[in-house]
């Protein structure tokens, strides 16, 4: 069973910030907190990863809470190629985990 | 960042027929790959962890004689559904991690959709 929860679905105007909440209240000290995006009839997308420090890229932001329990995903301007699922998952790093994808959350872009 | 190459990206078959599905690692290699189906409107599920040189090791409940895989070299793996029916029309997604890139990211390919008519 995958370790995270998310909500189903989500809304965001385009140009606006979409903010993803994750729970991922058993992780271990030694998991990471990873981020994909399955756009439409694709493979999923690396997005982003963090153990315990926020994180930023060139696509998004990862905030972590200090006690590792939840996590925000954040799509700083979202355009309607952001339309897609977001997938939160905990794995160990350097290890060859095999990936548990949950169902994760449907992120709607509007005009 | 990486990339993985499936192929082919469509294939509608008859029902009784063998389809092969290839998956490789273009720039980098892997000793492990993993391969998953996605049914409409559902999250990936893992089917298998594909390990070079050895046998490939099987989630709960997905056959192993049904679904062949073969991972022949650092760059590729293959997955044969044998025997294909209707309820084998899947999207079938395989992905890699880039060992020594230091990122233990995992990388996956575009899929492949599968139809058994």
């Amino acid at each position: 069973d995958a370790k995270t929860t998310q909500p189903p679905s989500m809304d965001c105007a385009e140009g606006r910030a979409a903010n993803l909440p994750c729970n991922h209240s058993t992780i271990s000290g030694n998991e990471y907190v990873y981020w994909y995006r399955q756009i439409h009839s694709q493979g999923p997308q690396y997005i982003i990863h963090g153990l315990k420090n926020n994180e930023t890229n060139e696509m998004a932001s990862l905030i972590i809470t200090e006690d590792r329990k939840s996590s925000t995903l954040i799509l700083p301007h979202a355009t309607l190629r952001d339309t897609a699922v977001y997938y939160c998952i905990v794995q160990l790093y350097h290890r060859d985990d095999k990936i548990i994808f949950g169902k994760g959350t449907r992120l709607h872009i509007l005009p | 960042g990486a990339v993985v190459s499936q192929h082919p990206s469509r294939v509608i078959c008859k029902s009784g027929t063998s389809v092969k599905i290839e998956c490789r690692s273009l720039d980098f290699q892997a000793t492990t790959m993993f391969w998953y189906r996605q049914f409409p409107k559902q999250s990936l599920m893992l089917m298998a962890t594909s390990n070079e040189g050895s046998k490939a090791t099987y989630e709960q409940g997905v056959e192993k004689d049904k679904f062949l895989i073969n991972h022949a070299s650092l760059t590729l793996s293959t997955l044969t559904v044998t025997s294909a029916h209707p309820e084998d029309s899947s999207f079938y997604i395989c992905s890699a991690r880039d060992q020594l890139a230091g990122t233990d990211t995992q990388y996956f390919g575009p899929g492949t959709r599968l139809t058994v008519l």
